[in-house]
């Protein structure tokens, strides 16, 4: 039973260049949700999908977008990047009907220069 | 707006000491309360989290406890060992609905000293 994975595991971008990462949930989850983890500091909310549509967005400009596919995978894409954008990409998922707790995927980690 | 405020932000302690953490949310209607254990470079791992209905949970040497009428609660770890050094992050929701985001405190860098 594969856990939350998530591609690339690293990313270089200069500022003003675009960005996808994707997520591929947990086996029998259908909720994804991506955090953003500034070095130091706890995740942050960025929004969560199920159904294909975003249910529920955290404070970031609309420059972050996502997608979810019909198979519950997610993409996280970044528009003009920007120097502060440099962090840890988290992705989560859940099951919605059965629980709570969310599982994380290892992050990709994206450097803007 | 929601907040968690976690303390301390470090913490050393000595193998076989106990190490206790705490949080404070700020929304009321959190209802959600889980922990999460990360080693440096790798993924938040879950490690134990309660439900509002619940004073104190309890799962080999990691126990949490809530007081909803102060919004706040701990992570206590017993009987220390090395392997538990990392940062630890307490983090509250509105669980039981379709969507449950959740809001993370700062973390605490604990170090266990052998």
């Amino acid at each position: 039973d594969a856990g939350v994975t998530q591609s690339p595991t690293h990313l270089i971008k200069t500022r003003g260049q675009q960005v996808t990462l994707r997520c591929s949930p947990k086996s029998g989850h259908d909720t994804v949700s991506w955090y953003q983890q500034a070095l130091g500091q706890g995740p942050q909310f960025i929004f969560q999908y199920y159904e294909e549509e975003e249910r529920q967005r955290g404070n970031f400009p609309d420059r972050f977008s996502g997608h979810q596919y019909p198979n519950y995978s997610s993409e996280l894409n970044v528009n003009a990047l920007l120097l502060g954008d440099s962090a840890l990409y988290l992705c989560a998922s859940r099951s919605r009907q059965r629980t709570d707790t969310q599982y994380f995927g290892p992050g990709t980690r994206l450097t803007v220069l | 707006g929601e907040n968690v405020e976690q303390h301390p932000s470090t913490l050393s302690v000595q193998e076989g000491d106990s190490a206790v953490i705490k949080c404070t949310y700020s929304d009321s209607a959190s209802n959600y309360f889980p922990w999460y254990k990360q080693e440096l470079g790798k993924r938040p791992q879950l490690i134990i989290d309660i439900r509002s209905n619940v004073g104190e949970k309890k799962d080999q040497r990691i126990a949490v406890t809530l007081n909803k009428t102060a919004k706040h609660f701990s992570l206590h770890i017993t009987e220390t060992q090395p392997e538990d050094s990392a940062v630890y992050f307490c983090a509250a929701s509105i669980g039981g609905g379709a969507t449950n985001k959740l809001i993370f405190g700062t973390g605490t860098l604990l170090a266990v000293q052998p």
